[in-house]
């Protein structure tokens, strides 16, 4: 059964402070991960997309890794601001071709205070 | 670009009613996915539509369905509503098909039912 497993549930730092969000899945075959930034009441927001060869991939102060042989991911934010606080969801694709199984982690809420 | 739009934001409905939802995705993209996001099961996928054909589907029983239209609005429809179908309902667009592409998410529906 495809899964995708992401950790902590939810996260409190200081404004400034860099944080690491994980994601582990069990996702075959893999196809792609990505990371997605939700604000409270809205939609989510595309931050990386890694294929199987891609390791890392950073979006402004936002770095992705995939270790493909453990399966797993992590989201580093570098200097946090207040508007980092959201929900960061981890999203694996499954398959080839035109068919492919999407399988969403349940989020990591992330709040950065003053 | 506008980007992608989902009418209505709020619904309140009751149980046994049904309800259409609405997606009108960004200019020039063909590709319209739906999806469910409650707090417990985090983001869940519903079917995604191609060229006004449904390519994919998840696991959600008959009462879910929906349509693409020639110019590549979308709309979704649930019948016989239950409690547990409360929940926000995100529409998702990519101009293609490739798993790649980049996909943008509408605000989404809140849709309580009572």
């Amino acid at each position: 059964k495809n899964q995708v497993e992401q950790s902590p549930q939810s996260l409190i730092i200081l404004e400034g402070k860099n944080c690491t969000l994980q994601c582990n899945y069990t996702v075959s075959p893999f196809s792609n991960l990505r990371w997605y930034k939700q604000d409270t009441g809205r939609g989510p927001v595309s931050l990386t997309i890694m294929t199987f060869s891609e390791n890392t991939k950073s979006n402004g102060r936002y770095t992705a890794t995939l270790d493909a042989d453990t399966k797993q991911s992590s989201l580093h934010i570098t200097a946090s601001q207040l508007s980092d606080s959201a929900s960061y969801i981890c999203v694996v694709s499954a398959g080839s071709g035109g068919y492919q199984k999407v399988t969403f982690g349940i989020g990591t809420k992330l709040q950065v205070i003053p | 670009k506008a980007g992608v739009t989902q009418t209505p934001r709020y619904l309140i409905k009751t149980r046994g009613q049904q309800v259409t939802l609405s997606c009108s995705p960004i200019s020039g993209h063909r590709s319209v996915s739906w999806y469910q996001q409650t707090p417990g099961q985090g983001l869940q996928f519903l079917f995604e539509y191609f060229s006004e054909t449904q390519r994919n589907k998840g696991n959600f029983p008959g009462r879910f369905s929906g349509r693409q239209f020639s110019n590549s609005r979308s709309e979704m429809n649930v019948s016989t509503l239950e409690l547990g179908d409360s929940a926000l309902y995100l529409c998702a667009t990519r101009s293609g098909r490739k798993s790649t592409d980049t996909q943008y998410f509408g605000p989404g529906t809140r849709l309580t039912v009572l």
